[in-house]
């Protein structure tokens, strides 16, 4: 079965640092690997998606996600954090093949502090 | 700009009442999805339709049932509700590509069952 960890309930880092929100994968074939982000009171929202190719991902608001494949992991990062980017972070891989269903982490909670 | 919504930000029900959530969406996405959000849990699929009248059981779908009769609107119902249904609910579309596009999601509907 299709599955992914997010081994972090929570991230802190200063503003300017630079920030990682780790998650691990388990799947048979090709993995698609996708991050979200949840604002206070608000729906999800996609960052950025690993369906093939380059081993490094850019999305929106200056993340980047690095795909490790003898790790099996899908690493989210940002060279320098802003207090704005405090938020929850979910990684969700696909569903097994011919699927748009999606298999969602648990979820990490960053929190940029000034 | 795409949008996803939900009919209610908050409700509040008493235990044995029937609930109906209601999402639309104006992209003419064939999927629509229903997942419930919980602390510590992560999103959890209820429910999957994949076009007008077609449903698929997601992983939780006990207590629930749902109702897509046209293809913009995707209806959850709790037939009886109850305590542990309690929970954040969002509703998500996206387009029949095999997982290679992303899901758009609504604000969400925070339920309080008494």
């Amino acid at each position: 079965a299709q599955s992914v960890a997010q081994p972090e309930d929570q991230v802190n880092v200063a503003e300017g640092n630079p920030l990682t929100v780790k998650c691990t994968y388990s799947v048979s074939g090709n993995p698609y690997l996708f991050w979200y982000v949840q604002y206070p009171n608000r729906g999800l929202q996609f960052l950025l998606k690993y369906i093939t190719g380059d081993n490094l991902v850019k999305g929106s608001y200056g993340f980047e996600a690095e795909f490790n494949k003898s790790q099996t992991s899908f690493h989210l990062k940002k060279p320098s954090a802003l207090v704005s980017d405090s938020a929850l972070y979910f990684c969700a891989v696909r569903d097994g093949r011919n699927t748009d269903k999606l298999i969602f982490g648990t979820g990490t909670r960053l929190q940029v502090f000034p | 700009d795409v949008k996803v919504t939900q009919s209610s930000r908050y409700l509040v029900k008493r235990t044995g009442e029937k609930v109906f959530l209601e999402c639309v969406q104006d992209m003419d996405h064939e999927n629509m999805f229903w997942y419930r959000q919980d602390p510590g849990l992560g999103l959890r699929l209820i429910y999957f339709s994949y076009d007008v009248k077609m449903k698929e059981k997601g992983d939780i779908p006990e207590g629930y049932s749902v109702s897509r009769e046209k293809k913009e609107r995707f209806s959850l119902i709790l037939e009886s509700a109850s305590t542990n249904q309690t929970s954040m609910y969002l509703c998500a579309s996206s387009p029949p590509i095999w997982g290679l596009g992303e899901q758009f999601f609504g604000p969400g509907t925070r339920l309080t069952v008494l």
